[in-house]
């Protein structure tokens, strides 16, 4: 079965811009969340969704908002961009929502570097 | 606040030897844990959990021990082959299992030579 999809794979944006990135997750995978990942860092926690609702935010400004649509695709984006948010953002699916990371399959992110 | 360390950036091993990865947390709250490994331009898999019930998950070459007084835990490989070179990360969900959201550490590449 087709994997988590993430688009684009790269992206190059220059600074105040915005950007949208998108992720499928696998079919019949309900829950999505979003992680970004900056060296040092790991990997810190955006949101999750699921059923088009927001369940869970993470510690970021609200320049980083995102949405779920009907059939569970997911989109994130990023307003007035800043050299910081340089980083690879991941998305992961899970059948259902809660699952403390069983059930996780991660796409394999988007590289988004803001110059 | 970092709640889940990795304080080795990375680790070098021969092939054949054992790898020993160490985490630690400060949420003692917290009560499940993962490791992923993560290979460049692919998103983090899934290796192992443990319960906190539990001290040791085993799962073929990869064990998993849990100090929980330490708070502490670690991810051993025996014996570690050339594939097993990637970033691993441990991670604990927030609240429980109930929650979705992972709070990761920074992770420690693991370079293992042949």
């Amino acid at each position: 079965k087709a994997g988590v999809t993430q688009t684009p794979r790269y992206l190059i944006k220059t600074r105040g811009q915005q950007v949208t990135l998108s992720c499928s997750p696998i079919s019949g995978h309900r829950s999505v969340s979003w992680y970004q990942q900056t060296p040092g860092q790991g990997l810190q926690f955006l949101f999750e969704y699921f059923s088009e609702t927001q369940r869970n935010k993470g510690n970021f400004p609200g320049r980083f908002s995102g949405r779920q649509f009907s059939n569970s695709r997911s989109e994130m984006n990023v307003s007035t961009l800043e050299l910081g948010d340089s980083a690879l953002y991941l998305c992961a699916s899970s059948p259902n929502p809660g699952q403390g990371g069983h059930g996780y399959t991660f796409g394999s992110g988007t590289r988004l570097t803001v110059v | 606040d970092q709640q889940v360390k990795q304080n080795s950036p990375s680790l070098s091993v021969q092939e054949g030897r054992i790898s020993i990865l160490n985490c630690d947390y400060t949420n003692s709250m917290f009560d499940y844990f993962l490791w992923y490994k993560k290979y460049p331009a692919e998103g983090p898999t899934f290796l192992i959990s443990i319960s906190s019930i539990k001290d040791k998950n085993e799962d073929g070459r990869f064990t998993v021990f849990l100090n929980k007084s330490a708070k502490h835990l670690s991810l051993h490989i025996v014996p570690s082959q050339p594939g097993d070179s990637a970033v691993y990360f441990c991670a604990a969900p927030t609240g429980g299992t109930s929650y979705g959201k992972l709070t990761f550490g920074q992770g420690t590449i693991l370079t293992v030579h042949p």
